[in-house]
């Protein structure tokens, strides 16, 4: 299993700010994913993150809105850029072992974003 | 695409057992059937998950179809902790080594003591 940590719990930031969300993992694992979860919607994969090598981003995020940083096997850092009130989500990190598809995927408590 | 269908909402009654379809049918034969669970402000957790035989763990059954088109989940006693958001997925390789959880709507569940 792993524990997952995400800080911080929750924010309120202004609009044109930006915020990093830091994702501490209590093991080493080769990916990490972050997923943003909008208002009463279900969760949307926003890029995999790798140790060593660049994210991977979804069709319709990018990197220059959402840096992702992975210096180590254990840590990886979101930052959501030059927020508006459409930025206001639930931002989750996720993490899984091996890549396998017959393991299970755990993931953090979220951060709850508002944008004023 | 990885698509799975589910009804919206349902409802059980408590220590009643609970059958949460899932329809699945583009399934391929590598594909792994997962649920997981969303309790209110919390992150999605694990439930379970199978091939092509049904599966049983401490917190539910699976039910998988014979073709593999569809699946069920069973609680077998729904408590008030139960009441939940639940994610059918079906988790495939993406390549290189990772893979991918793709969550619909999910379907959720309430539980009327």
């Amino acid at each position: 299993s792993a524990v997952i940590s995400q800080k911080p719990s929750r924010d309120i930031c202004q609009r044109g700010t930006s915020l990093t969300i830091q994702c501490q993992v209590d093991s080493q694992v080769t990916m990490m994913f972050w997923y943003r979860q909008q208002p009463g919607q279900s969760l949307t994969l926003i890029a995999t993150a790798n140790q060593g090598s660049e994210a991977t981003y979804e069709s319709g995020f990018v990197i220059d809105k959402f840096p992702i940083s992975r210096p180590n096997l254990t840590f990886s850092t979101l930052t959501v850029s030059n927020m508006s009130p459409e930025d206001s989500s639930i931002y989750l990190c996720s993490v899984g072992h091996g890549g396998r598809r017959d393991t299970e995927a755990f993931f953090g408590q979220g951060t709850r974003l508002t944008v004023v | 695409d990885a698509k799975t269908t589910q009804p919206n909402s349902m409802e059980s009654n408590e220590e009643e057992p609970v059958h949460l379809p899932c329809n699945h049918s583009t399934i391929s034969g590598t594909d792994y059937i997962h649920w997981y669970r969303q309790l209110p402000s919390q992150g999605p957790e694990y439930v379970i998950h199978g091939l092509t035989s049904n599966v049983n763990n401490r917190m539910a059954s699976l039910a998988i179809a014979e073709d593999r088109k569809s699946s069920t989940l069973i609680l077998h006693r729904a408590t008030l902790r139960d009441a939940a958001v639940y994610y059918c997925i079906l988790k495939r390789d993406s390549g290189a080594g990772s893979y991918q959880l793709t969550f619909g709507k999910g379907t959720k569940l309430s539980v009327i003591p």
